[in-house]
């Protein structure tokens, strides 16, 4: 069945480093959107792609649709210790249209 | 205004009992998603509401598990002879509509189940 993968699973990063997250998917994306939750917390929106090669900023945040519509990353610069969370990310399949999650990648920032 | 709320926010049952989970999502919200989450991991989608109807129920794991919902407002997410297996945080989220064009999901705090 369609799946979407997310990369890598955990990073642990020291303060002040740059981080990234992708997620891949076996089949096409009608668009996809990201979700941050902390510890203990629930899920937040964060953004939504719909657009072929498409990038989007949220101050230290870069988001990216691939040109295929097959896979997203996410960039953070500079983190810092508010950043700590798992990402996820989830795809709107163009075929199916189902909407899936990624198993997320939980983000430790060392101060 | 007020967000999604659930409840109750922790239940503890023992194996083989039935449990109801409740959800409310936020009003106007035309769509609600119920979600499963086991410690440590991803989410697990269960089912979908449009309104009061189910369009996509391809997430529930065993005829144990259904869902309803009333109008456009509560639902309901029951589980019946319950397993340890089914142990988890149960998220609920809505969002203003729903169908192949997405719109954000706001998330409640979730109910965490443990079945002993």
């Amino acid at each position: 069945g369609q799946q979407v993968m997310q990369i890598p699973q955990y990073q642990h990063v020291q303060e002040g480093e740059d981080f990234t997250t992708y997620c891949n998917s076996s089949t096409t994306l009608s668009n996809i959107q990201w979700y941050k939750q902390r510890p203990g917390g629930h899920p937040v929106f964060l953004i939504q792609l719909v657009k072929s090669g498409e990038v989007k900023k949220q101050k230290r945040l870069t988001f990216q649709f691939g040109e295929a519509k097959k896979n997203s990353s996410l960039h953070i610069t500079a983190t810092q210790t508010t950043d700590v969370g798992t990402y996820f990310c989830a795809g709107r399949s163009s075929n199916t249209g189902k909407l899936i999650f990624g198993q997320g990648t939980t983000l430790q920032v060392k101060p | 205004g007020a967000g999604v709320s659930q409840s109750p926010s922790n239940k503890v049952t023992e194996k083989g009992k039935d449990v109801e989970l409740r959800c409310d999502p936020i009003s106007g919200h035309t769509a609600l998603y119920w979600y499963r989450q086991r410690l440590g991991q991803g989410l697990e989608f269960l089912i979908y509401f449009q309104g009061n109807s189910a369009p996509d129920k391809s997430g529930l794991p065993s005829d144990r598990f259904s869902a309803e919902r009333t109008g456009e407002s509560v639902s309901t997410l029951t589980i019946q002879r319950t397993q340890q297996e089914d142990s988890a945080v149960y998220l609920c989220a809505s969002s203003l509509r729903g169908g192949r064009v997405d719109y954000e999901q706001y998330f409640g705090p979730g109910t965490r189940l443990t079945v002993t």
